[in-house]
């Protein structure tokens, strides 16, 4: 099926410290979604974002938080500065209007 | 907004036998239904997609069912073999571009040789 690109599998870094993780979804979808799972359980909605404009973000979506899709490249999200809590896996999906998400194989980021 | 309730939380099942994860949901108009598996340390792979005026729904040694009146949605794996050992969740989403799917928290199947 439609493959989303997730790129760094791993990263540790020092809280305090700025992190960008970054998504290449699939070629022909509108519609990016960051998403945050702690410990292999619930998937918690983050953001969703179309037309170069976040439509809607969680709670957990904190001030820390920005996402973009310059020029059509990678859809990031960047998280600055880092807190322990944010140690978790982030999904990013993609999906076409009213569709299916797919989703990539997720960022696991440490924070220590 | 939508409350996506799934359960059991955790499922061990023999090889052989068959499992049955449940999602209630509660917005009426809810339109598009998922059904995504888990496989230790990966992303969540589409397993079906379902659509409110689809009742039901057979996959690959699997039925999706859905109850609109109940609403709830149903995963049944009949024949449970141990690579079906994962984690499985429902998603429920609205019709139109803009809405997000909301996510049960997950069911944990263990399937024993």
């Amino acid at each position: 099926g439609p493959k989303v690109l997730q790129i760094p599998s791993h990263q540790i870094i020092d809280m305090g410290q700025m992190v960008t993780l970054n998504c290449d979804p699939v070629s022909n979808h509108l519609y990016f979604y960051w998403y945050k799972q702690i410990l292999g359980q619930q998937m918690e909605f983050l953001v969703n974002f179309y037309n170069g404009k976040v439509m809607e973000k969680s709670k957990l979506f904190k001030d820390q938080f920005s996402v973009e899709r310059p020029d059509g490249s990678y859809f990031t999200l960047k998280i600055q500065p880092t807190a322990l809590e944010d140690s978790a896996v982030y999904f990013c999906a993609s999906s076409r209007p009213g569709n299916t998400l797919y989703f990539g194989e997720g960022s696991r980021l440490i924070v220590v | 907004g939508e409350q996506v309730e799934q359960r059991p939380p955790h499922l061990s099942v023999r090889e052989g036998d068959s499992a049955v994860i449940i999602c209630t949901y509660t917005d009426p108009n809810s339109y598009y239904f998922f059904w995504y598996k888990q496989e230790p340390g990966a992303g969540l792979q589409l397993l079906m997609k379902v659509f409110s005026s689809t009742e039901i729904n057979e996959g690959q040694g699997f039925t999706v069912l859905l109850n609109k009146k109940d609403k709830q949605l149903s995963l049944n794996l009949t024949a449970a073999h141990p690579g079906d050992s994962a984690v499985y969740f429902c998603a429920v989403r609205l019709r139109g571009g803009n809405y997000k799917p909301t996510f049960g928290k997950g069911t944990s199947l263990v399937v024993h040789p």
